[in-house]
């Protein structure tokens, strides 16, 4: 069945630090890929996405290109900001998960100041 | 603005009672979910629903029940049967497509859970 693994976490860093949070795959189809991040006590936002192989996602400084040949779908940012500290998960759909999103476990992310 | 609204945020259940957390959504959204998270823990499928009035059973249903009377609203019922409902619950929606969710989820701000 289709799976997600992402490091675990806590990542802590210091203010623009470079982010690297890694995320690998297994799926039967040909998914999309998505990260969400969920700040303290509130619900899952989509941080961005990426539909098929060499797609690259992007949102508020964070990308994440869509690696079939590695199956993975790592996350980056180049400089990261205290207001960062939150969880990321990342997350795998296709139509062959009856059009269930699979999550991973999240990894949470403190910056230090 | 469309969006996701789960009612109430806070939620205090005696032991033995059964109580209904609400979700509604404004998006016109196919789909519907209710995913219970623990500290510290990622997310666990409880119930989805694709269609109005159908619905199926996600990874962890027992003790759960939900409806899907409008395309708008699909309330979860925790009943006495789940012996450790003391979560914070997510309602989430999408639209569906051939390749599945591929647009990603909108997910509600949470109702948190406590048995006293």
């Amino acid at each position: 069945g289709n799976s997600v693994t992402q490091m675990e976490g806590p990542v802590t860093l210091s203010e623009e630090a470079f982010l690297t949070i890694n995320c690998t795959y297994t799926a039967t189809g040909y998914p999309s890929l998505f990260w969400y991040v969920q700040y303290p006590g509130e619900g899952l936002q989509l941080l961005l996405k990426a539909t098929k192989a060499d797609d690259k996602g992007s949102n508020k400084g964070f990308e994440a290109t869509y690696r079939k040949e590695t199956t993975s779908f790592h996350l980056e940012k180049g400089s990261v900001q205290v207001s960062d500290s939150a969880v990321y998960f990342c997350a795998l759909s296709d139509e062959t998960g009856g059009f269930k999103t699979i999550f991973g476990a999240g990894t949470r992310l403190f910056v230090k100041a | 603005d469309g969006g996701i609204t789960q009612s109430p945020k806070y939620l205090f259940r005696k032991e033995g009672q059964n109580v209904t957390l609400s979700c509604e959504q404004n998006l016109n959204h196919d789909a519907m979910y209710w995913y219970r998270q623990d500290p510290g823990q990622g997310l666990r499928l409880i119930y989805y629903s694709q269609i109005v009035n159908d619905f199926q059973k996600g990874d962890i249903a027992e003790g759960y029940s939900v409806s899907r009377e409008k395309k708008e609203s699909f309330p979860l019922t925790v009943t006495s049967a789940q012996k450790n409902p003391t979560a914070f619950y997510l309602c989430a929606s999408s639209i569906l497509s051939g390749a599945g969710s591929i647009y990603g989820y909108t997910f509600g701000s949470g109702t948190r859970l406590t048995v006293v």
